[in-house]
């Protein structure tokens, strides 16, 4: 399976706009794009998906870059809520849907 | 829609008994995926199923594990016999083929074998 790099941590204020990056250079041509996060003692949660082009959602906005080798998610204007670990994952078989693998992902604190 | 319901949602056993963790997946979602989280491995993927046939159990430790998925509606992760190691958040998820929406996941159940 292709591989994912995201940062171990990051940090915002409430309010401000967060961009969590995560690079996949050996992404293939039908792996889509996955975001999940997990707040505090629950399950992993879906944020959003896509596979080349940019994609938004009443969660969030994904930004792929033109050669598919990163992509950023956006959260427009951050709560205290959106604290959690943010998963970056690519699936496996070139569907939209199927095997996830997650790695460490990245935790995201917001400040008040 | 109640969301995938897994049972129990605690489980404190004692080596060498048998654990039988439930799931129940969203009505109309065709796949099923047990995953098993601890702090030291993050989220492992243990077997994943298509229409209840298994499609990859790459991911089960070993012999002691195993699932089912006799229908649609409900699927076990069983461990016998169970070992401290064992201890984790198990979460199921479910997905429909169009993976319009993504996984959802149960709220887990974490397991402690002492």
């Amino acid at each position: 399976d292709a591989k994912t790099t995201q940062p171990n941590s990051m940090e915002s204020n409430e309010e401000e706009p967060v961009h969590l990056p995560c690079n996949h250079s050996t992404i293939s041509g039908t792996d889509y794009i996955h975001w999940y996060r997990q707040l505090p003692s629950q399950g992993p949660e879906y944020v959003i998906h896509g596979l080349t082009s940019n994609v938004n959602n009443r969660m969030a906005s994904l930004a792929i870059a033109e050669d598919r080798k990163s992509s950023t998610l956006i959260l427009h204007r951050a709560t205290l809520r959106d604290a959690a670990v943010y998963y970056c994952i690519l699936s496996a078989g070139g569907t939209s849907y199927g095997k996830l693998t997650f790695g460490q992902g990245t935790i995201l604190t917001v400040h008040p | 829609d109640a969301g995938v319901i897994q049972s129990p949602r605690h489980e404190v056993t004692e080596m060498g008994q048998e654990v039988t963790l439930r799931c129940k997946p969203i009505s109309g979602h065709n796949s099923l995926f047990w995953y098993r989280q601890t702090m030291m491995r993050g989220l492992e993927l243990l077997i994943y199923f298509n229409n209840n046939v298994p499609i990859d159990d790459s991911g089960m430790p070993e012999d002691r594990f195993s699932a089912k998925m006799p229908n649609a509606s409900f699927s076990t992760l069983k461990i016998q016999p169970s070992e401290p190691r064992d201890s984790a958040v198990y979460f199921c998820a479910s997905s429909p083929r169009t993976g319009v929406n993504g996984y959802t996941f149960g709220s887990g159940t974490r397991l402690t074998v002492v």
